[in-house]
């Protein structure tokens, strides 16, 4: 069965300081693979997607995200953090029923980022 | 301005009392999805529609029901609400049928509490 494990709850980081969240899932062939930024109070936004090609995806806000197929991870990055990224982060796989049409999203279970001054 | 809205936005209720949240989405989307996330558990999908009057269940979806008369709503309906039901409800849209690969639009989420 599709799983995402994102295996930090909570990270505190200090403003200007270099970020990097986990990822690890379990899928039995290509994964495509999400990050979605949750502020306070509000929905999901998506950061960035990985489908094939290239295994460095640039996203929004300046993030980015490494796919390692070895590894089964699609970590999340960001060179400076800023007071305006505290939030919560999900990771999702797209899953897919062989033979049939659906298709889901199975998100990890979140990383709240906050940002110290 | 495309987006996804749900309304109510917070609502409280009793137990048993029906209620129903509504979703639309002005995208032309064919694929739409409702989830509920609760803390500790991430979001997990309650019900999907591929298309008008296609709908299947997804991870739970025990005590819900949907519909899809019409491609831009999704009304997610609780027909006899519990307390464990209690969560924050998100709907979510995206251009395929399938959902898989595209980026899925979520609206702001719909805070329930059933007492």
């Amino acid at each position: 069965a599709q799983s995402v494990t994102q295996p930090d709850i909570h990270i505190t980081v200090s403003e200007g300081a270099s970020l990097e969240l986990r990822c690890n899932y379990s899928y039995g062939a290509t994964p495509y693979l999400f990050w979605y930024v949750q502020s306070p109070g509000q929905g999901l936004q998506l950061l960035l997607k990985y489908f094939s090609g290239d295994t460095l995806v640039q996203g929004i806000k300046g993030f980015e995200a490494e796919f390692k197929r070895s590894q089964s991870s699609f970590n999340l990055r960001k060179p400076s953090v800023h007071w305006s990224d505290a939030a919560e982060y999900f990771c999702a796989v797209g899953a897919y029923n062989y033979g049939g049409s659906q298709g889901n999203l199975i998100f990890g279970k979140g990383t709240k980022l906050s940002v110290k001054p | 301005e495309a987006q996804v809205t749900q309304n109510p936005r917070y609502l409280i209720t009793v137990t048993g009392k029906k209620l129903t949240v509504t979703c639309s989405q002005n995208m032309n989307h064919e694929y739409m999805s409702w989830y509920r996330q609760d803390p500790g558990l991430g979001l997990r999908q309650i019900y999907y529609s591929m298309n008008v009057e296609v709908t299947d269940k997804g991870d739970v979806p025990e005590g819900y029901k949907v519909s899809r008369k019409e491609k831009r709503n999704f009304p997610l309906i609780l027909e006899s609400p519990s307390p464990n039901q209690t969560s924050l409800y998100f709907c979510a849209s995206s251009l395929s049928r399938t959902g898989t690969k595209e980026t899925q639009y979520f609206g702001p989420g719909t805070r329930l509490l059933v007492l």
